[in-house]
């Protein structure tokens, strides 16, 4: 099945900064790469997502790098703030597995003010 | 809209127990998907139920159940429960109606403690 591996497992920022979070998968037919942020005592929130026919894609501050040839997928923070301290987690999802996602280990990020 | 509920929000059981866990999703939302949150093994997939249908499972044993009600409100039940079954359970609901890959958006989760 589908493996996916997250670095790092823990980052600390100064804030203003950026963050960048990378993830490695194994099955190159997986097609679909969400972020999800979550926060202490809540569910996952998605954050950003991108699919294989695009290299990259930006939301703000936010931006998510896509390369299928060597399999692996970054999330950029720029300008880090402090309420963007939170445990971030990379997923991949395949056409055939219907709406299952495959996590990454997570990585905990604290923005120091 | 109202986003994700789940309900109850705590559970504390004792082993060889059994447990039924709560979702409704977002209003419109037909598809649920469930997830197992522990800090040993992270989040893994469940399963996943789509008109009343078990889409899509996880590799879990068989005391870990679901089903889906017309409404597309759904359940989980973990049968015999033993200490490791102490975790988050997630649940996400997504339209359903592209079959894969949807954006999915997660409830705040109950979390299980088996003693």
């Amino acid at each position: 099945g589908e493996n996916v591996e997250q670095h790092p497992s823990t980052l600390s920022v100064q804030e203003g900064d950026s963050a960048v979070i990378k993830c490695t998968y194994s099955d190159s037919a997986s097609n679909y790469f969400p972020w999800y942020k979550q926060e202490l005592g809540k569910g996952p929130q998605l954050i950003i997502d991108i699919r294989s026919n695009v290299g990259e894609k930006k939301d703000q501050r936010i931006a998510v790098t896509l390369n299928k040839t060597a399999k692996h997928f970054s999330l950029h923070i720029t300008e880090t703030q402090p309420e963007d301290s939170a445990v971030y987690f990379c997923a991949v999802g395949h056409k055939a597995a219907g709406n299952k996602l495959t996590f990454g280990g997570g990585t905990r990020v604290l923005v120091k003010p | 809209k109202a986003g994700v509920t789940q309900t109850p929000r705590y559970l504390i059981k004792t082993r060889g127990q059994q447990v039924t866990l709560s979702c409704s999703p977002i209003s419109g939302h037909r598809s649920v998907s469930w997830y197992q949150q522990t800090p040993g093994q992270g989040l893994q997939f469940l399963f996943e139920y789509f008109s009343e249908t078990q889409r899509n499972k996880g590799n879990f044993p068989g005391r870990f159940s679901g089903r889906q009600f017309s409404n597309s409100r759904s359940e989980m039940n973990v049968s015999t429960l033993e200490l490791g079954d102490s975790a988050l359970y997630l649940c996400a609901s997504s339209p359903g109606l592209a079959g894969a890959q949807e954006t999915q958006y997660f409830g705040p989760g109950t979390r299980l403690l088996v003693l």
